[in-house]
């Protein structure tokens, strides 16, 4: 089973709106109600900041935003600021023999 | 706040055995979620390996599946990973989380991670 689906980097300037998809199958992404995205900065621990397709966690801005449409998944981050530059991963379930996937990761540069 | 802390040895020599045990505060808060470790190789993304319920249901990485192995000391608040005929391609930081929501692949606490480097 393959990773999902990421590009590899994306950028926007401060104030701006970017999204990061995830694309994968109807096996995994489409198939399921349980997408999740992470955070991730320089030498950190990965934070949980969408769950369950489109949820916020308590405490994680409403900047962060999660949708999805067929196999592809999206994280949305409106008004860009300087602190959100990070490494962003999605992830999803996907049925009980495989379980859980992760994507290969989108560099967030914030110019 | 549900706090996880990994230990292990940081070096494993090639074809021997990986093993790494996480520890998590608050017994309650074991009850009902899943609990999981995932790796990241340096400067590489992220890996899940592997999860196991408290109900003794493991879910395993198909990639590894033949060579990973979890299990749960309930009574000491602890979480094991066993991977075996370790490689340079295993050297990673690894992690065990807690996994929530219905199928537990909501990762929302982690530990800090541990480097494990396999070297002779």
């Amino acid at each position: 089973q393959s990773a999902l689906t990421q590009p590899a980097s994306v950028s926007g300037s401060p104030g701006q709106s970017i999204t990061i998809s995830c694309t994968g199958t109807s096996s995994d992404v489409g198939g399921y109600n349980f997408v999740s995205w992470y955070q991730q900065h320089p030498g950190k621990v990965p934070k949980l900041i969408i769950y369950e397709d489109n949820k916020r966690p308590s405490g994680v801005s409403n900047r962060f935003s999660g949708s999805k449409s067929g196999n592809t998944a999206s994280l949305t981050v409106s008004g860009l600021q300087a602190e959100d530059e990070a490494d962003y991963y999605c992830c999803s379930f996907a049925g009980s023999r495989i379980f859980v996937l992760f994507g290969g990761g989108t560099k967030l540069t914030v110019l | 706040q549900v706090q996880l802390q990994e230990s292990g040895p940081g070096l494993v020599k090639p074809s021997e055995t990986l093993s790494l045990t996480c520890t998590v505060s608050d017994y309650s808060a074991r009850s009902g979620y899943y609990w999981g470790w995932i790796r990241q190789p340096p400067g590489k993304g992220l890996e899940w390996i592997g999860t196991i319920h408290l109900s003794g249901s493991t879910y395993y990485n198909p990639s590894l599946n033949s060579r990973v192995t979890i299990s749960s000391d309930t009574s000491k608040n602890q979480f094991s990973v066993r991977l075996s005929s370790v490689t340079a391609a295993d050297t990673a930081v690894y992690y065990c989380a807690r996994g929530g929501g219905s199928v537990g692949v909501d990762f929302d606490f982690w530990g800090q991670g541990t480097l494990v480097t396999v070297s002779s």
